[in-house]
Order: C-alpha cells, then structure tokens, then sequence
C-alpha cells in the first residue's frame, strides 16, 4: 500500500509561474490536507477537504487554490509564485475526520526564486 | 498562531538514556496527538491522547497528559539512534476543529 503519494519531490521555479502540486491516496480517507512547513514555524495549514466535492481554507490559504474531484486526488495550486512560497509541502490525509490520525506524504521541496 | 509548543526545542543525549519532550499549548482540547519526523521524510503518527486521558503507552513511548497545566510529555525510553528525529505535538481546541501544531523538538541519539 503505498498511502500518500506527492510529486514532484523537489521543483526549482522561477517567480509569477504557476505550479501544480500533485497529492494521491489510496487509503480510501474522507479528508485531505494541505500543509506548508516552514523552518521553526511548525505546520500551518493551508487547505483542507473533508470529502469529494468540498474544500476549505486553512491558516495560511493566500496564493494557494485545491480541488478534490475525487476521493483519491487534492491537487495544490499555485496561481503565481512568489519567494515566500518557497517551503516544503506536505498532503496528509485522515480516515476519521480533520482531528484524527493524520497520514503523511513525503513531501514536495518547491523553491521559487 | 501556534497552539502547541514543544519544550526543548532540541535535544542531545547518549544511546540508552531517557528523552523526554514537552508540549505546552493555551486553550482547552478535544485530543493530543505525537508525530515522529525523520529528516527529509514526512510525518508519522506516533501516540494520540484524548483529554479524558492521563497517561498512554505504546512500546517504548510513554505520553502523559496535564489538563490543568495544558500540557503534555512525550517519554522514549531505552532510546535508540533510530529515534534520532524531529518530535511535534498537535492539539485539537475545542473551538477549532483544525489541528494546530507546535514547532517541534529536534532529538539526537548519540551512539
């Protein structure tokens, strides 16, 4: 079972182009996440989805756009990039709801110069 | 803004030796949630405790849980250099059903 799967693992880009940050799984979980961790700031959340069809925003959700079509799918989309954005980027995912056992995916390292 | 915040922000000990972790946060919860992090990797569930909770064990993890301090500590005994890791706690406040996390404590296992 492979669980989370993110892509790309590393991407370098250049400032105002658009990216797209793929998350996958295959767990069968209603609820998705988006977070971006930052170096001494911890996790902050910046989308969520708690089933097909539906999206919110989190703490930080600015720049950001998600969607969820489906169950497995929540795609991360940045309309235009800007150096603050530069972060690692981590999908989660949760079988029993937004304050259940979070599952990780390994990450996605984007760099915006 | 940050909920919880772990205490110390690292750690260093000797293969064997006892580490703990502290996690203080502000408001009331529903649940306390432990992650493990190795470097570059994603984030694993360890221990979740639930505010009805005072004590939890899994293996060597040991989690104690102080409502009225709000607060929490994350105990690994016996450690080992796999336990070498970031540890970040997450609370889940009554009045937001969104996790918030701390910043986290880096651990180093020294052989």
């Amino acid at each position: 079972i492979a669980g989370i799967t993110q892509a790309p693992t590393s991407q370098i880009l250049a400032a105002g182009r658009r990216m797209t940050l793929r998350c996958t799984q295959d767990m069968r979980h209603n609820a998705m996440y988006w977070y971006r961790q930052d170096l001494g700031l911890g996790l902050r959340l910046i989308h969520y989805s708690n089933t097909a069809g539906t999206t919110g925003k989190g703490e930080v959700p600015d720049g950001y756009s998600v969607s969820r079509a489906n169950t497995d799918d929540f795609p991360l989309t940045l309309a235009s990039a800007v150096p603050s954005q530069t972060s690692v980027y981590f999908c989660a995912s949760s079988e029993t709801g937004p304050t259940g056992e979070l599952f990780f995916g390994e990450g996605s390292r984007l760099t915006v110069l | 803004s940050q909920q919880g915040e772990e205490d110390p922000q690292a750690l260093s000990i000797q293969e064997g030796e006892n580490a703990t972790m502290n996690c203080s946060y502000k408001t009331s919860i529903n649940n306390l949630q432990w992650y493990r992090q190795n470097s570059g990797r994603g984030l694993v569930h360890l221990i979740l405790i639930r505010s009805n909770e005072r004590e939890k064990h899994s293996g060597r993890l040991r989690v104690t849980l102080d409502t009225s301090k709000k607060s929490s500590s994350l105990l690994i005994t016996a450690s080992r250099a796999a336990d070498t890791a970031s540890y970040f706690c997450a609370t889940d406040p009554d009045s937001n059903y969104q996790l918030i996390w701390g910043a986290g404590t880096k651990l180093i296992i020294k052989p």
